[in-house]
């Protein structure tokens, strides 16, 4: 079966600008978690959506927001991006949450 | 706060050697710990997983152990080998159970 597909795996964007960042889960998965990955941070959690509810959300300012459809699929976006929103970020899903987490292949932010 | 320590940071054996990475958790609530490998430019990917119900879980040549008094769990891998070289990260679940606190990663390098 399909994995997580992320889209689009690079991205440049441009200081003050906004991106959309897209996930489609494996299939049957209800649940979707965003995560930023840095050198510097490690693996830092975003927020996870189950059923289009974000259930939890980690320690970002609110320029980071997520939504999720009723077909699992999931968007990120960052509005008036810094430089220091440079990242990999990846997502993961899961049939229910609390387990069984399978990553995307992430998407590449690259912010100038 | 919620937070996983995670060591060593770099650890380098033999082909055929043992390695052994520790982490500790802060949440005693935490239920779930799973253990992630990273390959250079590649997507996480669970390699094991572990339930606080269990104190020990064994995959061939991987295994996990967890002491929840303590509460901290250990990635075993026996018999190392070349393709075993990558990042490797524990997790655990807190939050309700619905996000992953992850480790600041081991870089494992087998030499041959």
């Amino acid at each position: 079966k399909a994995g997580v597909t992320q889209t689009p795996r690079y991205l440049i964007k441009t200081r003050g600008q906004q991106v959309t960042l897209s996930c489609s889960p494996i299939s049957g998965h209800r649940s979707v978690s965003w995560y930023q990955q840095t050198p510097g941070q490690g693996l830092q959690f975003l927020f996870e959506y189950f059923s289009e509810t974000q259930r939890n959300k980690g320690n970002f300012p609110g320029r980071f927001s997520g939504r999720q459809f009723s077909n699992s699929r999931s968007e990120m976006n960052v509005s008036t991006l810094e430089l220091g929103d440079s990242a990999l970020y990846l997502c993961a899903s899961s049939p229910r949450g609390g387990d069984g987490y399978t990553f995307g292949s992430g998407t590449r932010l690259t912010v100038v | 706060g919620e937070n996983v320590e995670q060591h060593p940071s770099t650890l380098s054996v033999q082909e055929g050697d043992s390695a052994v990475i520790k982490c500790t958790y802060s949440d005693s609530a935490s239920n779930y710990f799973p253990w992630y490998k990273q390959e250079l430019g590649k997507r996480p990917q669970l390699i094991i997983d572990i339930r606080s119900n269990v104190g020990e879980k064994k995959d061939q040549r991987i295994a996990v152990t967890l002491n929840k008094t303590a509460k901290h769990f250990s990635l075993h891998i026996t018999e190392t080998q070349p393709e075993d070289s990558a990042v490797y990260f524990c997790a655990a679940s807190m939050g309700r159970g619905n996000k992953l606190v992850f480790g600041a990663g081991t870089i494992l390098r087998v030499k041959s």
